[in-house]
């Protein structure tokens, strides 16, 4: 079984930039959801797709933006890039969209740094 | 609202000694619990769960007991290790219309000593 896997591992941006994360989903997972993790702190959810559309969203703007492909992959896109965004972007994959039961898997992360 | 309340860390033992981490909570309805796992450099690993009352989630030797007349869902294990060294986080997860939301806590900083 193939569990999440994300890419790149790290990024450096500069503010005002445009970066797009990818994500892999386990298998047999239809659900990605991407959270924020600033360091020291806990994860914020940034928002969820099941069958490729955007079912849940966090108190993010729309410079968050994503996609879920026909495979379940996923893609994170932040535009105009600021200081405050540099963390660590986690995806996470699920059995069902709305199942509250079925647990998260999370793969290693991106560690965005703004500079 | 729902909220997920858990002790602060860092949390400092030696090898071998009883470890509690506490997690309270506030919820409506009838939520699963879980503990989620970060390892310095990694993302977060599910480490056990629990989905109704009195359910108890165990797994590598932690246990936790999903305790509704306290809201509660303390996480505990008799003997911990250096390699137990980590961040831990509780997370509630409900229902809300056709969306699942997890509410997490703050985490809780663990280092095991030799």
């Amino acid at each position: 079984e193939t569990g999440v896997t994300q890419s790149p591992t790290h990024l450096i941006k500069t503010r005002g930039q445009q970066v797009t994360l990818r994500c892999s989903s386990q298998s047999g997972h239809n659900t990605v959801s991407w959270y924020q993790q600033a360091l020291g702190q806990g994860p914020q959810f940034i928002f969820q797709y099941y069958r490729e559309e955007e079912n849940g969203r966090g108190n993010f703007p729309p410079r968050f933006s994503g996609l879920q492909f026909p495979n379940y992959s996923s893609e994170l896109n932040v535009n105009a890039l600021e200081l405050d965004d540099s963390a660590l972007y986690l995806c996470a994959s699920s059995r069902t969209g709305s199942s509250y039961n079925s647990p998260l898997h999370f793969g290693n992360g991106t560690r965005l740094t703004v500079t | 609202g729902n909220s997920v309340t858990q002790m602060e860390g860092p949390v400092t033992l030696s090898e071998e000694a009883f470890l509690t981490i506490n997690c309270t909570y506030t919820a409506t309805g009838y939520p699963s619990l879980f503990w989620y796992v970060q390892y310095p450099g990694e993302g977060l690993q599910l480490l056990l769960k629990a989905t109704k009352a009195d359910d108890k989630g165990s797994n590598k030797g932690f246990e936790a007991t999903y305790r509704k007349e306290t809201t509660s869902f303390h996480l505990e294990k008799g003997s911990v290790q250096v390699s137990d060294s980590a961040v831990y986080f509780c997370a509630l997860s409900y229902n809300a219309g056709n969306n699942r939301k997890l509410i997490w806590g703050l985490g809780t900083s663990l280092a095991v000593n030799p």
